[in-house]
């Protein structure tokens, strides 16, 4: 079974821009989450989607957005760019929603704000 | 709402010394615990899992973890550990009502020196 995939790895935005990532869970996964790493902060949940619809969201701003397709496919967006937006994004897969099941991750995307 | 407290950020240590990671939580409700490892330039992978049951639990890579409920810790423990096993591992809690996030520990960098 092939694993998480996020796509793009590595991504160099500039401060006021718009950027996607999209991740495709493990084959027959229905739960998708999102989580920024970044050194000061750590691991922080941004949320939490199951059979298209959001379950859970983290403390985030406004101009971080998610939705899930119904592949369960799912894309997070991040509008007004800002440099404390550069993190690694993880995104990671379960087959139902998170609870205790094990999340497995994708590799994450890295994001550099200019 | 849960949180998460890795006691120490770095831990080196002498290759085939024995090791423990330790992590405490707060909730006021059930929790299912987790630790997870991170690999330079690698999405998060499950060590082990606490849901309920035998408190001494094990994992892979010759990795256990014992929970204490009277402590509230959830300590990681290897009696022997290999350079392999230089890598950066978080503790996790999620609730047992799925209504919230997977919350995340600082992380422990473990070190292990030949």
């Amino acid at each position: 079974k092939a694993g998480v995939t996020q796509t793009p790895r590595y991504l160099i935005k500039t401060r006021g821009q718009q950027v996607t990532l999209s991740c495709s869970p493990i084959s027959g996964h229905r739960s998708v989450s999102w989580y920024q790493q970044t050194p000061g902060q750590g691991l922080q949940f941004l949320f939490e989607y199951f059979s298209e619809t959001q379950r859970n969201k983290g403390n985030f701003p406004g101009r971080f957005s998610g939705r899930q397709f119904s592949n369960s496919r799912s894309e997070m967006n991040v509008s007004t760019l800002e440099l404390g937006d550069s993190a690694l994004y993880l995104c990671a897969s379960s087959t139902d929603l998170a609870g205790g099941n094990e999340q497995f991750f994708g590799p994450g995307t890295r994001l550099t704000v200019l | 709402a849960q949180s998460v407290t890795q006691l120490d950020s770095q831990v080196p240590v002498f290759e085939e010394a024995p090791v423990e990671l330790r992590c405490n939580y707060s909730s006021s409700v059930s929790v299912y615990l987790f630790w997870y490892v991170q690999y330079p330039n690698q999405g998060l992978q499950l060590l082990l899992k606490y849901l309920s049951g035998s408190t001494l639990v094990k994992g892979i890579n010759g990795f256990e973890a014992e929970f204490n409920k009277s402590q509230t810790s959830f300590h990681l423990r290897k009696p022997s550990v290999h350079i392999s096993d230089t890598a950066e591992y978080f503790c996790a809690v999620r609730t047992h009502d799925n209504n919230n996030d997977m919350r995340f520990g600082a992380g422990t960098r473990l070190t292990v020196k030949p």
